[in-house]
């Protein structure tokens, strides 16, 4: 069970907008901790998606944007394409756990 | 551009060992803290261990504290997890990871900004 809480799956049509959330706790988000997010296509590696809570990397889209408040963070992608479908995983440091980084579980986005 | 590329996986029983290699180029290995993490089959991502730049820091996550030893060599751009101990819930795509460090809350923390391949380590009788 993963410190950070994410959806299982969320799905979406194409063109349209869709958030997954990334719950924590006052040990790691809720803390002030920067929330990181990655986005794994199927069979290939992580990559970086959005660092810093907001901040987009050098390629990444502006449809991809991130978000955080209290104890969670949000990713939203907009205008849906066939190729966002992937995993996506939220990561962010827990105080908790012998100071550790720790990923969410991860959410399976699917293109309808 | 940045590569990262793994190897020395494979299949190990359990209570074997294994070491696991990250060849690195396209950036100046020697002024970055690298990582690895893992995946186990079907599973999310888990942080495993952390270098800096010139091996004064260390860190390693309690699943595998007292097992695994992380080291580098910058004069060959590389990176290493040795692997002892091993048991069937290690068995997962490792993967090599560069970090960027930066202060927050009195703390160095990190987000992962290059993933090599991965390189699949199975603990199996």
């Amino acid at each position: 069970q993963s410190v950070l809480t994410q959806p299982p799956s969320v799905s979406g049509a194409p063109g349209q907008r869709v958030t997954i959330s990334c719950t924590g706790s006052s040990s790691n988000i809720g803390a002030g901790y920067d929330v990181h997010w990655y986005q794994q296509l199927p069979g290939t590696a992580p990559k970086l998606l959005i660092y810093g809570n907001s901040n987009r990397p050098s390629g990444v889209p502006d449809r991809f944007s991130g978000s955080k408040s209290g104890t969670s963070a949000s990713l939203a992608i907009t205008g849906l394409q066939a190729e966002d479908e992937a995993d996506y995983y939220c990561q962010s440091y827990d105080s908790s756990l012998s100071g550790s980084m720790v990923f969410g579980g991860g959410t399976k986005l699917t293109v309808l | 551009e940045v590569q990262l590329v793994e190897s020395g996986g494979g299949l190990v029983k359990p209570g074997g060992s294994l070491r696991l290699s990250c060849a690195a180029s396209g950036f100046t290995f020697s002024s970055y803290s690298m990582n690895w993490v893992r995946q186990a089959p079907g599973k999310g991502l888990e942080w495993v261990s952390s270098i800096s730049s010139s091996s004064s820091y260390i860190y390693y996550a309690d699943s595998v504290k007292g097992r695994f030893t992380i080291s580098r060599d910058n004069a060959k751009n590389s990176l290493y997890l040795q692997m002892n101990s091993l048991r069937a819930e290690d068995t997962a795509v490792y993967y090599c990871a560069r970090d960027r460090s930066y202060l927050q809350i009195q703390l160095w923390l990190f987000y992962f900004d290059y993933w090599g391949q991965g390189t699949l380590v199975t603990v199996s009788s």
